[in-house]
């Protein structure tokens, strides 16, 4: 079955980068159609869409944050990076990581709260 | 910057039916923007329930249903148990970012 896994730092200090993994089994991300995408949640908050890197590489960003984003694969290690520069205090969230396959969102995370705070 | 609007909130009785809706600022919502649809419950993982406007995630209750409802995207509770009470999200596509909305407090009273 599929499944995802966030990891990477609990706490980070206003100005640093913030580095997430996401490692997942039960798919490939070499197969033709699937990503894997990351939205995060602000407590309280909705969710926000971030980024996302398909099976070919491509990858897409969240225009507001684009500036600010890098996400990047390793198909051997079945994992998904994203790295955030210059955290501030609003970016204190649960990072979820999940799966994409046919245009849906299916299988997700269990997410991993980042506080930015020095 | 594109906005993703859903009602703030909306209450329905027990056995009724309820219909939440996702708007886009850039004009009407079509299949192309893949509308998805979650259900999230306080301190829980957004659950997704609907993907590519009305196609069901194998785990989906029958009694929810997606489709496209005078421009918008729509999501579609029939027969509502106290159980579907819970924050519900929508996600479009725009050509290769998505957007959520802000979600839709249904309460169920």
């Amino acid at each position: 079955q599929i499944t995802l896994k966030e990891s990477g730092p609990t706490l980070v200090k206003p100005t640093q980068t913030l580095t997430l993994t996401c490692t997942f089994s039960g798919f490939s991300l070499s197969t033709s159609g699937v990503g894997v995408g990351w939205i995060r949640q602000p407590p309280g908050k909705a969710l926000e869409w971030l980024a996302l890197i398909y099976w070919d590489n491509d990858s897409r960003y969240s225009p507001s944050l684009k500036s600010r984003l890098t996400i990047t694969k390793d198909t051997s290690k079945n994992q998904v990076v994203l790295t955030m520069t210059n955290m501030d205090p609003v970016d204190t969230a649960t990072y979820y990581c999940s799966h994409l396959h046919s245009s849906g969102f299916d299988y997700w995370g269990q997410g991993t709260l980042v506080t930015v705070s020095s | 910057q594109t906005v993703v609007t859903q009602e703030p909130s909306l209450t329905v009785s027990p056995g009724g039916t309820v219909t939440l809706t996702c708007a886009s600022s850039t004009g009407a919502v079509t299949s192309g923007y893949y509308p998805n649809w979650f259900q999230q419950k306080p301190g829980q993982v957004p659950r997704p329930l609907i993907y590519s406007t009305s196609n069901k995630q194998s785990w989906t209750p029958a009694r929810f249903s997606g489709s496209l409802l005078g421009g918008k995207a729509a999501l579609t509770l029939s027969g509502v148990q106290p159980e579907d009470e819970a924050e519900y999200y929508c996600l479009l596509f725009y050509g290769g970012a998505w957007v959520f909305g802000g979600g839709t407090k249904l309460t169920v009273l």
